[in-house]
């Protein structure tokens, strides 16, 4: 099975908070990350997460951890059509000194107008 | 400027052929990756390469060969291509910025359409 799982699809309204959850099985990761991939682009990290923090807040993003139940979610505040995009979590070991990201399957985030 | 660019953004080619893409970064990373993105998103991880060693997905039929003249670039080359190799590709590179810490640039994709 997989390591990291996402929900397929999100729709918000313009306006709304966006709640994208993740939950992943690797319990040595240091660190979490968030990465968003716009149309016909490559993707872009939004932000990470250390395993020993509860939460972490950028702007209109917050990150929150659950260790315990090995969950992740990203909370995007006053969501706006900009954000329509594919948002993957990834979690990962490090292997000879590099990262070896495991990724969610994405979530793809709708934002109504 | 481009962190993390390849070349060509879109190849279409027959099956049977062999074909390259490359990538290189300008921004010093250490590591450098290649990954295969499927037509339902799914990102999967081809290699990882650094100075040190290549890490390869057992998955990865060996058809797929990383070569890296320098630290770099990394181009992907593929032999005897098939329908099922259709994906978009992404080069990728990372950088340690603390201990255990890293951060990870993407290129935009090349677009392999086997036909």
């Amino acid at each position: 099975g997989e390591d990291v799982e996402q929900s397929l699809f999100l729709s918000v309204r313009e306006g709304d908070s966006s709640v994208i959850n993740c939950t992943y099985t690797d319990s040595s990761s240091t660190y979490l990350y968030w990465y968003k991939q716009e149309p016909g682009a490559g993707l872009q990290l939004l932000t990470y997460i250390f395993s020993n923090m509860d939460m972490k807040q950028d702007q209109r993003l917050t990150v929150l951890l659950n260790k315990k139940d090995k969950h992740l979610s990203l909370r995007i505040a006053d969501t706006q059509t900009g954000d329509s995009a594919i948002y993957f979590c990834a979690e990962g070991p490090t292997s000879g000194g590099s990262y070896i990201p495991t990724f969610g399957r994405g979530t793809s985030l709708i934002v109504h107008p | 400027d481009t962190a993390v660019s390849q070349t060509p953004k879109y190849l279409v080619t027959q099956m049977g052929n062999d074909k390259s893409i490359k990538c290189e970064q300008n921004l010093g990373h250490d590591t450098m990756y290649w990954y295969k993105q499927d037509s339902k998103k799914f990102l999967k991880i081809m290699f990882s390469y650094n100075n040190k060693e290549l890490i390869i997905n057992e998955t990865v039929p060996n058809r797929f060969s990383p070569k890296s003249p320098d630290k770099a670039h990394l181009n992907l080359h593929i032999n005897s291509l098939e329908l099922g190799d259709s994906a978009v590709y992404f080069c990728a590179s990372s950088q340690e910025i603390a201990s255990g810490t890293y951060e990870q640039y993407f290129g935009p994709g090349t677009r392999l359409t086997v036909t």
